[in-house]
């Protein structure tokens, strides 16, 4: 099956400054990398996502990139704000039954502190 | 658009009781998944449904849990019987068929004491 490694497992940041979380995955037939946040009592939250057919996506101050051949895919949030602070995944799906988006196996997380 | 709907947010329960749990996905997704998230963790697919069929539910422990999803909509999640290890987030989320990616529910917090 899918294996995802993400690093850091924590990040502590001042506010302002930016912050990458790698991740890397072992199945090259991957095609579509998402991005969620968890902040304390809710759900994982679906933040960016990236496909295959391209190699970087930015949504304001967050962005994701992709490295295919070497299989990893990376966010980065820039000019960190004390509301970014929460914990991060990245995952990764298999296509299971002929749906779009099946199963995700996911990171690790990676709790991220931004400092006023 | 409302979002996926859990209940109850919270259940405490001795070991070797019966425990089940909720989920009212987005209207019109087709697929609903029910993970289980152990504290540090992230979250593990338990059970993965397209309308009311069962596509991929090769990672639940069936001798004590089940799941079911009745006319391609609700669906609920049960432990029967409950054991210690079973102490999670039980997450529910659903994705439509072209691909907007999952909506997670809050979750329900289960303590086995």
């Amino acid at each position: 099956g899918e294996n995802v490694e993400q690093h850091p497992s924590t990040l502590s940041v001042q506010e302002g400054d930016s912050a990458v979380i790698k991740c890397t995955y072992s199945d090259s037939a991957s095609n579509y990398f998402p991005w969620y946040k968890q902040e304390l009592g809710k759900g994982p939250q679906l933040i960016i996502d990236i496909r295959s057919n391209v190699g970087e996506k930015k949504d304001q101050r967050i962005a994701v990139t992709l490295n295919k051949t070497a299989k990893h895919f990376s966010l980065h949030i820039t000019e960190t704000q004390p509301e970014d602070s929460a914990v991060y995944f990245c995952a990764v799906p298999s296509n299971a039954g002929g749906t779009s988006y099946g199963k995700l196996t996911f990171g690790q997380g990676t709790i991220l502190t931004v400092h006023p | 658009e409302a979002g996926v709907a859990q209940s109850p947010r919270y259940k405490i329960i001795e070991k070797r009781q019966s425990v089940a749990f909720w989920c009212n996905p987005i209207s019109g997704h087709a697929t609903l998944y029910w993970y289980q998230q152990i504290l540090g963790q992230g979250p593990k697919l338990l059970i993965q449904f397209q309308n009311n069929g069962v596509v991929d539910d090769s990672q639940l422990p069936k001798d004590r849990f089940s799941a079911e999803r009745l006319k391609g909509v609700d669906s609920t999640l049960k432990i029967q019987p409950a054991k210690l290890e079973d102490s999670a987030v039980y997450l529910c989320a659903s994705s439509s068929p072209v691909g907007e990616g999952y909506t997670f529910g809050s979750g329900t917090r289960l303590t086995v004491v």
